[in-house]
């Protein structure tokens, strides 16, 4: 199986910051990486997908690129509501795999 | 509007078997794939297998020799039955839509819409 690390696994950024998150694959999955939010008690929502491709009404501060086998996530100006837990998840190989994920609180 | 909507007993004895029923609506389980994913409590989501539009299934194999997914199209269900349940099995479970996106090469099925998960606990 792929496996996707994550880091960090929880940060804290103040508003209007602009933070990174990564994920690291254990092996070339091409652009096959897609990145979710998941709000306290909610589902997942999808963010990004094919690594660099923003999801329909997803605002335009969020954005997604690739080195290698590094993904990273990149929200600028940082909101209230861009707390959550972030997901990384390949679909390059069955199974699908998620990372760990990342904690992003607001100070 | 998409929904989608998971049902199913909320504990689970050890070493039973959980079945779940996942109920769609506003799309055609023949034109959309769904797949099962659960998530142990603060722990990332794990993908269990998928119900392709067409009828047919793919698992995770680490879960294979426990797993089945069928469908019934005429009542808008997909359902998910896994044996011999343990404790670590503990966890919410999701259904999800699959959608396609067209990205330049990277054109392929994303998990886009989901339930709101059902919480199964695995205890005596």
């Amino acid at each position: 199986d792929i496996q996707m690390t994550q880091s960090p696994a929880s940060l804290s950024a103040s508003p209007e910051e602009i933070v990174t998150i990564t994920c690291q694959a254990s092996q070339d999955i091409g652009n096959w990486l897609a990145w979710y939010q998941q709000k306290p008690g909610k589902s997942p929502q999808l963010l990004i997908y094919s690594a660099t491709s923003l999801a329909d009404g997803i605002p335009s501060r969020f954005s997604g690129s690739r080195s290698g086998t590094q993904y990273s996530l990149k929200i600028s100006r940082l909101q209230v509501e861009d707390t959550g837990i972030y997901y990384c998840l390949q679909r390059y190989s069955n199974p699908w795999t998620f990372g760990g994920g990342t904690k992003l609180e607001l100070k | 509007q998409v929904q989608l909507k998971e049902s199913g007993p909320g504990l689970v004895q050890p070493s039973e078997t959980l079945s779940l029923t996942c109920t769609v609506s506003g799309f055609s389980l023949t034109s959309y794939s769904v797949s099962w994913v659960r998530q142990p409590s603060g722990k990332g989501p794990e993908w269990m297998g998928r119900m392709w539009y067409d009828g047919d299934t793919a698992y995770n194999s680490a879960l294979k020799s426990r797993l089945s997914i069928s469908r019934d199209t005429s009542k808008n269900q997909v359902f998910l039955k896994m044996n011999s349940l343990q404790t670590d099995d503990t966890g919410t479970y999701y259904c999800t839509r699959e959608d396609y996106y067209s990205s330049y090469i990277y054109d392929g099925n994303w998990f886009a819409y989901w339930g709101q998960g059902t919480l199964v606990t695995v205890s005596s």
